[in-house]
Order: structure tokens, then sequence, then C-alpha cells
């Protein structure tokens, strides 16, 4: 039962590097997204799908972009780090259809701009 | 827009008290459901509960219950028996029928308790 994987768990960049956080879940979950956790801030949607070759933008997808081209995966891409850009990040899954069902979260990865 | 707001930074609780974590919230949505998570120093999210916007009664996990206040829109996490494990930081969070994939979160409540 791996669930929602996220790699790597922690991560160091300089500024101005680019790198791709992956995402993969195993539970044939239709709606994927990405979250960022900032201290005080709470948990803050980035971008998210409704299924393969579906995306959109949440509330803070300014220096990301996303891509879904199958089920399993939703990689988010960070074009040109910024220190801003340091936070933990999290994806979540869950299936299409009622709208009690919850989220499922990775285990989260910690990434620190330089 | 929707907005969760939860006002309790932080919680101080002696074992095995019950303790009540505040959440308010915001939207002129009619339908919609509201999720509490946990999260433990290990960082990881964890469901704990749903309620959803038209459900009659409150709902009960266990040792968590929901206190849904329609009218005054609260949604507090009751934790009944509380224990040394329960410590963590608590989100209340909701999401709105019509955007179904966009859950927004309130700012959490740091959660101590206390042998």
């Amino acid at each position: 039962n791996a669930g929602v994987t996220q790699t790597p768990k922690f991560q160091v960049l300089k500024t101005g590097q680019s790198m791709t956080l992956q995402c993969a879940q195993d539970m044939n979950h239709e709606y994927m997204s990405w979250y960022r956790q900032d201290p005080g801030m709470g948990l803050r949607l980035i971008h998210y799908s409704v299924g393969a070759g579906i995306t959109d933008q949440g509330e803070v997808p300014n220096g990301y972009n996303v891509s879904r081209s199958t089920t399993e995966d939703f990689p988010l891409r960070l074009l040109s780090a910024a220190p801003s850009q340091t936070s933990v990040y999290f994806c979540a899954s869950r299936p299409a259809g009622p709208s009690n069902q919850p989220q499922h979260f990775g285990d989260g990865t910690r990434l620190s701009i330089l | 827009a929707q907005k969760i707001t939860q006002t309790q930074p932080g919680m101080f609780v002696q074992e095995k008290e019950a303790v009540t974590l505040d959440c308010t919230y915001d939207t002129s949505d009619p339908s919609y459901g509201l999720f509490w998570y946990k999260q433990p120093s290990s960082g990881e999210m964890i469901f704990l509960i749903y309620q959803g916007s038209y459900d009659q009664q409150n709902a009960t996990e266990g040792r968590y219950s929901l206190n849904f206040q329609k009218a005054r829109k609260s949604a507090n996490l009751v934790i009944s028996a509380s224990q040394l494990g329960d410590s963590a930081m608590y989100f209340c969070a909701m999401r709105v029928i019509q955007g179904a994939q966009k859950l927004v979160f309130g700012q959490g409540t740091r959660l101590t308790i206390n042998p």
C-alpha cells in the first residue's frame, strides 16, 4: 500500500536552478493536487488536475508548472527557483465522486532555496 | 471566495481532558464539506473527520467529534479523553462542491498534551 509517493524528501537548490518534484499514486485516483505549506499559513493550493491531460491553477501558481500525462503521475516543476519558494510541498490525491472523499497526502518534500 | 479561520495558534491541555479546537469558515456556496487533518511532528497529513453542509447530525469518529453550527459557520473539533499522542498541528479545511478539487486550509492550531 504505497498510496501517494513523493520524491525527493529533501532538496537544497540555488537561486535560479530548476527542478522537478515527483508525485506518484497507485490508487487510480482521478484528482491530484500540489500544495505548499509555509509557517503560519497552512496549506495553499498550487496546481491541480482532475484527470490525465487536464490541469488548472490553484491559489499560488506563479513560478510552477505541472503536467498530467498519466493517471498515476503529477510532477511539479520549478522553472527558476527563488528563495520565496522555500517551503514544504505536499502532493495529494482523491477519487472523483462524492465530495466527502478526503485527500490522501504524500509525506512531503522539504525544499530550501539558497 | 472561501476562507477558513483558526483563531487558536496554540493550545495546552492536560492528558485525559477534552479539548475543543475552533474553526470558523466563510463561503456563499450552500454545498460544502469541512475536514479536519492532524499533522504530527513527523510531518504527514492524517485525515480525521468530515462534515457535509447538509448532514443533519454532527460527525463522530472514535474520540473525535465535530461540533457543527451552520448558522454560526463554525465547525469545531472536539477530542475527548486526550492522549499524549494527540500532540500535533491540527488543520481545518473546506471544500465547496462546485470547486470540488480545491481544498482551502486554515492556519492550524498546535495542540500540546501535558502529562
